[in-house]
């Protein structure tokens, strides 16, 4: 079955260290997109890339990085300068289509990636 | 501003009530709206959406949601409610057209307990 895989599903940062949280689709989606999740605060978007090798800042990048080698991974890297990273972490993905009648294709979302901070 | 507002933070309702979720968006655009659904520590599952046609649209689980222009709401509705509908629920708005990146706006988000 088609969907997204993210990994792991809990992670631990130590202070100052940097991780990686791995996301990976089998949808054919071009687009895939990271966002932080926070109680009572709905979904932020942290980055989003709609082809390989482009990826575009969102409404909270500031201490994360991320890389689109491959159409089926998109990782994101909580750096040391992001400093309050506890959060929930989820990943998209959607289809895309040319500009017109239902070209806003609907985001497939993975399981997510808790991240604590030791 | 492109808003979405989700004005209850936790619903509590009984197992074969009915329930209506309510969503008001801003938006400058002609919407394209969504309502998902998250289980605790899961990802989020589309339960419908909305972009034209009939204002009231079917989704999975029973779930259906009205369109109202004139209000700016998209309120999403189940006549009988389950005790496995209990979960949060985030209604989102985006645009129409979007020419590939479609941002969406999320709503913080309904919490809904179902008592037995």
């Amino acid at each position: 079955d088609g969907g997204i895989t993210q990994s792991p599903k809990y992670l631990f940062r130590k202070e100052g260290q940097n991780v990686t949280l791995s996301c990976e689709q089998n949808l054919n989606h071009d687009a895939m997109y990271w966002y932080r999740q926070d109680p009572g605060q709905g979904l932020r978007l942290i980055y989003y890339s709609q082809i390989v090798n482009d990826f575009q800042k969102g409404d909270i990048a500031e201490g994360y990085s991320v890389s689109r080698e491959k159409k089926e991974s998109f990782p994101l890297t909580v750096t040391s300068a992001q400093k309050n990273p506890t959060a929930f972490y989820l990943c998209a993905s959607s289809n895309v289509r040319a500009r017109g009648l239902d070209s806003n294709q609907p985001q497939h979302f993975g399981d997510g990636t808790r991240l604590s901070i030791l | 501003a492109q808003s979405v507002t989700q004005p209850d933070i936790h619903i509590t309702v009984s197992e074969g009530a009915s329930l209506e979720l309510r969503c008001n968006y801003s938006y400058g655009a002609t919407p394209y709206l969504f309502w998902y659904v998250q289980s605790p520590g899961q990802g989020l599952q589309l339960l419908l959406k909305y972009f034209s046609g009939d204002t009231l649209v079917q989704g999975i689980k029973g779930f259906e949601a009205e369109f109202k222009r004139s209000q700016s709401s998209f309120n999403l509705r189940k006549p009988s409610v389950h005790w496995s509908d209990a979960a949060e629920y985030f209604c989102a708005v985006g645009p129409y057209f979007s020419g590939g990146y479609n941002k969406l706006i999320f709503g913080a988000g309904t919490r809904l307990a179902v008592h037995p």
